[in-house]
C-alpha cells in the first residue's frame, strides 16, 4: 500500500490553522497513525486510528479520515510544532510511511 | 515508564553482519508486537519489521527479505535484529519501537546508527 502525503514541505506562523493530507493508495479503513519528528529524535505518536488522540498531546492536534484519505490538522500553530510529519499506514504488511511534510514557523 | 534502549549498531563492511538489541522496560514486552524501523541519514521513516508477541509471526519489508531476521527473548525482556548481507543502502539508525493499541507503533527507542562502508 502506497502512502502520498502533502505538501512535502510548508511554512505558516504562530496561531495558523495547518492542514496535512495523506492518501492512501487502496481502503486502509482507519488503521492510519500521524507522529512527530523533530531532529536528532525519535518519532512521537500523535494520532492513532485515523482520529484518535495519543495520550499527552495537545488538543490542538486533530486527525480525521477512513478509506483513503486522511487529514491531520493543527488548529494554532505554535512554535514549538516546528517538526516533521508522518503518516503510517497499519492496514496490511508491509507497513508503510509516507515521504513527511516539513513544518517550519514564518 | 516504557522504555526502549537498542545497542549493537556500527560501522560494518558491505557484506558484513551485526545483531541489533532492544533492552525493554517498563512494561510486559510479552504482550506486545514489536518493530523495528530505520531511517537513512536526511531521509524519511521506512519500516523494516515486525514480530508478534509470542514471536510466532513475522514480517519484512521486502527491501530487507532474506537477509534480515527479527526474533525475541521475553524472559530477557529484549527483542533482536540480525542483519546479513548489508549494503551501503542499509545505513541508517534503527529505532526498535512498540505497537500499541489498535497497531499503532505507540513507543520508540533512541535508535541505533548503522554505518555500512569500507
Amino acid at each position: 500500500i502506497q502512502l502520498t502525503q502533502s505538501p512535502s514541505s510548508l511554512s505558516a506562523s504562530v496561531g495558523d490553522r495547518v492542514t496535512i493530507t495523506c492518501r492512501a493508495s487502496q481502503d486502509i479503513n482507519t488503521y492510519l497513525a500521524w507522529y512527530q519528528q523533530k531532529p536528532g529524535k525519535a518519532p512521537k505518536l500523535l494520532i492513532y486510528a485515523a482520529s484518535t488522540l495519543q495520550s499527552g498531546v495537545p488538543s490542538r492536534f486533530s486527525g480525521s479520515g477512513s478509506g483513503t484519505d486522511f487529514t491531520l490538522t493543527i488548529s494554532s500553530l505554535q512554535p514549538e510544532d516546528s517538526a516533521t510529519y508522518y503518516c503510517l499506514q497499519l492496514s496490511s504488511f508491509p507497513f508503510t510511511f509516507a515521504g513527511g511534510t516539513k513544518v517550519e514557523i514564518k | 515508564e516504557v522504555q526502549l534502549v537498542e545497542s549493537g549498531g556500527g560501522l560494518v563492511q558491505p557484506g558484513g553482519s551485526l545483531r541489533l538489541s532492544c533492552a525493554a522496560s517498563g512494561f510486559t514486552l510479552s504482550s506486545y508486537w514489536m518493530h523495528w524501523v530505520r531511517q537513512a541519514p536526511g531521509k524519511g521513516l521506512v519500516w523494516v519489521s515486525y514480530i508478534t508477541n509470542d514471536g510466532s509471526i513475522s514480517n519484512y519489508a521486502d527491501s530487507v527479505k532474506g537477509r534480515f531476521t527479527i526474533s525475541r527473548d521475553n524472559a530477557k525482556n529484549t527483542l533482536y535484529l540480525q542483519v546479513n548481507s548489508l549494503r551501503a543502502e542499509d545505513t541508517a539508525v534503527y529505532y526498535c519501537a512498540r505497537g500499541g493499541i489498535l497497531r499503532a507503533i505507540d513507543y520508540w527507542g533512541q535508535g541505533a546508527l548503522v554505518t555500512v562502508s569500507s
